[in-house]
């Protein structure tokens, strides 16, 4: 089945220590992304990758960390993760970041920094 | 930069009911796509509209694109319960941005039986 495995779906943690959240995607697609959703705010681009080894800063990207290493991988990193950073985040994936791509979520991973 | 604003955020709608949910944008769009979050999943892709007047439907969903390309409409008609949930829209960066991809705050719809 085609989809966008995140891991962990729930994660309790305290400040400042490091955490990774996995992303990994089985369509080969070439573009993905990462997403925080908070209430009234919507859906804010953290950091995308647009192939292996290319990675930008969406609009929050402070406090967070990427790698794509893999075409299917691409991890979240959070080094000194702080309260601001509770959230439920998304990863997103598309065939490339054409014209007419659509993007495919993940079931998302809901984050409590205590 | 681009901002993508959506009105209303929230949408109280009697059963039976239509209602409708707008986009607008500080910018042109080349494009602009829908999505829809149900509560406690995941955004799920809709529908992508390109053409500046578009208007392109799925049952019970009209989907509008401008004629200007910076604003976007979704219309349902005869709400039903399965159409609870937040309904985005999306809009691309610039061609030097051409990764990133601007989502509105979204349109929390509840409907009432």
């Amino acid at each position: 089945e085609a989809q966008v495995t995140q891991n962990p779906r729930y994660l309790i943690t305290v400040t400042g220590k490091k955490l990774t959240v996995t992303c990994s995607q089985n369509m080969n697609h070439e573009y993905m992304s990462w997403y925080r959703q908070d209430p009234g705010l919507g859906l804010r681009q953290i950091y995308y990758s647009m192939n292996v080894e290319v990675t930008d800063k969406g609009d929050v990207p402070e406090g967070y960390k990427v790698s794509r290493k893999e075409k299917r991988n691409f991890p979240l990193i959070l080094e000194s993760p702080s309260p601001n950073q509770t959230s439920l985040y998304f990863c997103a994936s598309s065939l490339s970041r054409g014209f007419h791509e659509k993007l495919f979520f993940g079931s998302g991973t809901q984050l409590s920094v205590l | 930069g681009q901002q993508v604003m959506q009105i209303p955020q929230y949408q109280h709608v009697q059963e039976g009911e239509d209602f409708t949910t707008y986009c607008n944008s500080s910018t042109t769009l080349s494009n602009i796509q829908w999505y829809k979050q149900r509560p406690g999943g995941h955004p799920v892709f809709l529908i992508q509209l390109v053409k500046s007047g578009e208007v392109k439907k799925q049952k019970r969903l009209t989907f509008q694109f401008g004629e200007a390309k910076k604003n976007s409409s979704l219309h349902i008609t005869a709400t039903q319960t399965t159409d609870v949930g937040t309904y985005f829209c999306a809009g691309p960066g610039t061609t030097d941005s051409w990764g990133k991809l601007q989502f509105g705050s979204g349109t929390q719809v509840v409907v009432t039986p």
